[in-house]
């Protein structure tokens, strides 16, 4: 079966400091990886996933399938990073999918 | 578009009751997934529906839930004889026919005393 793992539940760092929330998975296959975020009292929403290889808000995460990895990153954090970022799995590559997620990193980040 | 909705946002079940919960997805969506958030975990994946349809519910506990999509009106997530350990956060997504994109509503927190 496959699994997302989310090592850090708390990441804290200061404005301007650059971060990287890490997600590493397992599975056979190969998936597709996505990077959610929901910000305070707002709904769970879609911030990247690695075939569109865009940057959002800043945000970039590269597939790593040698490291089964996908970690997201930003060079500069600003206060409204601030966050619980969920990353996710997806078996169907491209097609409709029950997703699988990790536990979740909290960001904070500090002025 | 409204988005994703789910209703009640907050229900109280005593041990023993029913719970229903809806789902309504985003206009033109035919896809329905179900997921469950325990507290302090990610969330988990119960089951996954097309109208009239069940794909997939390899996440479903065997026992006292059942979920249905029917061809007219809001999905619904049924958990019957409710214990404590039912308490937790309950998510609906949708996404349209192509493409995998899942929107998520806002949420169902149900509390069983």
């Amino acid at each position: 079966a496959q699994r997302v793992t989310q090592p850090e539940k708390l990441l804290s760092v200061f404005k301007g400091a650059p971060v990287e929330l890490k997600c590493n998975y397992s599975y056979s296959g190969s998936p597709e990886l996505f990077w959610y975020v929901q910000y305070s009292r707002q709904r769970l929403q879609l911030l990247l996933r690695h075939i569109s290889r865009e940057s959002i808000k800043g945000f970039t995460a590269d597939l790593n399938k040698g490291e089964t990895s996908f970690h997201l990153k930003k060079p500069f954090a600003q206060e409204e990073d601030s966050a619980m970022y969920y990353c996710a799995l997806s078996r169907a590559g491209g097609g409709a999918d029950g997703l699988t997620f990790g536990k979740g990193t909290h960001l904070i980040i500090q002025p | 578009n409204a988005g994703v909705m789910q209703n009640p946002r907050h229900l109280v079940r005593r041990r023993g009751q029913e719970a229903r919960l809806r789902c309504s997805p985003m206009k033109g969506h035919s896809h329905v997934y179900w997921y469950r958030q325990l507290p302090e975990e990610g969330l988990k994946f119960m089951v996954y529906l097309q109208k009239e349809n069940i794909i997939d519910e390899s996440g479903m506990p065997k026992e006292r839930f059942s979920a249905e999509f029917p061809k007219e009106g809001p999905s619904i997530l049924r958990i019957q004889q409710v214990v404590r350990g039912d308490s937790a956060a309950y998510f609906c997504a949708s996404s349209p026919p192509v493409g995998d994109e899942q929107y998520f509503g806002p949420g169902t927190r149900l509390t069983v005393t």
